[in-house]
């Protein structure tokens, strides 16, 4: 049981670069969020994915977007990266139950935009 | 969106208890309060969430207010482990699960 992983760990990109990460949990989770946490800061919500087939603006989307994949996966598209997209990319998971329900977040990505 | 206010730093020593406040005075009736940490280099970890009242699980208690606008986050014995940031979150019934993070209380452990 792996939890929720995510690809790649480290990446360095050139201003106007594209990318995406890569996220897949397996806990079986209805719901799937990105954050993003720059240094000395909170996490702020990207995007989010109540249920397979739907995605939703976060406090932070702009510069982004997501695709559910299916069930277990949920990418983060950087179409064109910039300097300020400089931070630590965080997934997670959760079954909601009316917000009692705890969040799984995986390791997190590293992401330089030079 | 509700928000929480908690200090930006706390120290404790190795095996005494350790007591993180976070007042949220704009809580509304359908809001959990939930409580996470973060340790150095990994993604934040579930620590435990309240409605109204007390908690405990094996990681932590979770005291709540009468009035439910403050909250504190129990730990019975600090151990060097528990060294990360805290976070105390609001957790809207209605918000499908969007965590709004603050900064969160350092807490560093001394030998």
């Amino acid at each position: 049981n792996a939890g929720v992983t995510q690809t790649p760990k480290f990446q360095v990109l050139k201003t106007g670069q594209s990318m995406t990460l890569q996220c897949a949990q397996d806990m079986n989770h209805n719901s799937m969020y990105w954050y993003r946490q720059d240094p000395g800061m909170g996490l702020r919500l990207i995007y989010y994915s109540a249920s397979e087939g739907t995605t939703d603006k976060g406090e932070v989307p702009n510069g982004y977007n997501v695709s559910r994949l299916n069930k277990r996966e949920f990418s983060l598209r950087l179409e064109s990266a910039a300097p300020s997209q400089t931070s630590v990319y965080f997934c997670a998971s959760s079954e909601w139950a009316g917000g009692s329900d705890e969040q799984f977040f995986g390791p997190g990505t590293r992401l330089t935009v030079l | 969106d509700a928000k929480t206010t908690q200090p930006n730093s706390m120290e404790s020593n190795e095996e005494e208890p350790v007591h993180l406040p976070c007042n949220h005075s704009t809580i509304s009736g359908t809001d959990y309060i939930h409580w996470y940490r973060q340790l150095p280099s990994q993604g934040p970890e579930y620590v435990i969430h309240g409605l109204t009242s007390n908690v405990n699980n094996r990681m932590a208690s979770l005291a709540i207010a009468e009035d439910r606008k403050s909250s504190t986050l129990i730990l019975h014995r600090a151990t060097l482990r528990d060294a990360a940031v805290y976070y105390c979150i609001l957790n809207p019934r209605n918000q499908g699960g969007k965590l709004i993070f603050g900064q969160g209380t350092e807490l560093s452990v001394k030998p």
